[in-house]
């Protein structure tokens, strides 16, 4: 079947600290993956995407690597910033666009 | 583009009662999905619109069920609320010709009293 497994959180973070958020799967086919991030009291932003293994997407800093002999997808910051304090989700979608999600990882990020 | 817009923004039920949220896609898109995400929880996919057909289903029981109208927008329904319903519940749009691309609605928040 289709699962994903993210870092337990919650993680908390100085400015300008790096950033490893680890995401798992297990997948039937080729899987697309992502990660999208969710601010208090809102929906899901994608924050972004791979869809080939080796795929790197990348976005406001944030990147992560589509690896398929470990079934990982990290996302990682060089240096974050109060601003990226939310909720984490890795995601992974098959055929059809039903999207299975990780619990989360909340992120606070403290001057 | 309104993007996907969800309706009502929260929502308070009793125990038993009924209740109906709304999604409006964004424009062009043809396929509805909606999830359930439970505090503290990652979303959990409830079911998908196509062509006002159920397309796919979740693993949630036949309390709950949808609509999907011409103009694509749809519905969720709820019957015999339990507080376990209570959640966040939202609405994702797509285009059915790709499989990598959702847009996710601020959601509904959902709490049975």
């Amino acid at each position: 079947g289709n699962s994903v497994t993210q870092m337990e959180g919650p993680v908390t973070l100085s400015e300008e600290a790096f950033l490893t958020i680890n995401c798992t799967y297990t997948a039937t086919g080729y899987p697309s993956l992502f990660w999208y991030v969710q601010y208090p009291g809102e929906g899901l932003q994608l924050l972004l995407k791979a869809t080939k293994a080796d795929d790197k997407g990348s976005n406001k800093g944030f990147e992560a690597t589509y690896r398929k002999e470990t079934t990982s997808f990290h996302l990682e910051k060089g240096s974050v910033q109060v601003s990226d304090s939310a909720v984490y989700f890795c995601a992974l979608a098959n055929t059809g666009n039903q999207f299975y999600f990780g619990t989360g990882t909340s992120l606070t990020v403290i001057p | 583009d309104a993007g996907v817009t969800q309706s009502p923004t929260h929502l308070i039920k009793t125990r038993g009662q009924q209740v109906t949220l709304r999604c409006s896609p964004k424009s062009g898109h043809d396929t509805v999905s909606w999830y359930q995400q439970a505090l503290g929880q990652g979303p959990q996919f409830i079911f998908q619109y196509y062509e006002e057909e159920e397309r796919q289903r979740g693993n949630f029981p036949d309390r709950f069920s949808g609509h999907q109208f011409p103009n694509y927008s749809s519905e969720l329904n709820v019957n015999a609320l339990l507080l376990g319903d209570s959640a966040l519940y939202l609405c994702a749009s797509s285009p059915l010709s790709s499989d990598t691309e959702a847009f996710f609605g601020q959601g509904t928040r959902l709490t049975v009293v």
